[in-house]
């Protein structure tokens, strides 16, 4: 059973529009959420997270917004760039495990020129 | 570089035979924690330590798969009588477990492939 789900695996936008990673969640007692990006070959690096007593969390280019009653989270990247062109991990922390992260299954992104 | 550390970055071995991955983590970092990755999945948690106790662990991490970190500051993970399924990318990851929320921070992997 899935506690994290990206629904879609695969995401196509054009440089310099926004684009939109959705992330949704079956466990209430999540508390932190966060986004990892990764190239191929390479471990997930850090991107920006959230934790659950707040709806919204900036970073430069890179917004995160949480819907604890739609148990819901989405990533926003404007604008994009080729760049970004990775796949992206929604995770989420807390529901009673201590130690570990557990991750959607990605989406890739792709920044056409 | 002060980022987390693995090695080797890539093993073939054959079926049946033991592989180690070792990794050094964030030098602050009192938490370690090992994943396994696959194609088209997310990273899978395995297991972690703090300092040097070993707090929790998945059910995926079967009896052919050990993991030490015996004085609190690297870490290796052993898998004995390899097997084609075993096929995938390791992941180290460390963070500080004092931190607001439990940002974890990943090395560049270990990828095994069994032949």
């Amino acid at each position: 059973d899935q506690q994290v789900k990206q629904n879609s695996p695969s995401l196509s936008v054009q440089e310099g529009r926004i684009s939109i990673l959705n992330c949704d969640y079956t466990n209430s007692m999540f508390d932190y959420f966060l986004w990892y990006k990764k190239y191929p070959a390479e471990g997930p690096t850090f991107l920006i997270s959230i934790s659950s007593i707040k709806d919204k969390n900036e970073d430069g280019r890179f917004t995160v917004f949480l819907n604890k009653s739609a148990k819901h989270l989405s990533l926003h990247i404007v604008p994009s760039q080729p760049g970004d062109s990775a796949v992206y991990f929604c995770a989420a922390s807390g529901g009673g495990s201590q130690g570990n992260l557990i991750f959607g299954k990605g989406t890739k992104l792709s920044v056409k020129p | 570089d002060t980022g987390v550390s693995q090695n080797p970055r890539h093993k073939i071995t054959k079926r049946g035979q033991n592989v180690t991955f070792r990794c050094d983590p964030i030098s602050e970092h009192n938490r370690l924690y090992w994943y396994r990755q696959t194609l088209g999945q997310g990273p899978e948690f395995l297991t972690y330590f703090q300092n040097e106790a070993q707090l929790e662990k998945s059910r995926l991490l079967s009896d052919r798969f050990s993991a030490e970190r015996p004085k609190g500051s690297f870490s290796t993970l052993e898998i004995q009588r390899t097997e084609q399924g075993d096929s995938a990318m390791y992941l180290c990851a460390s963070s500080l477990a004092l931190k607001p929320g439990n940002t974890i921070y990943f090395g560049e992997g270990s990828w095994l492939t069994v032949v």
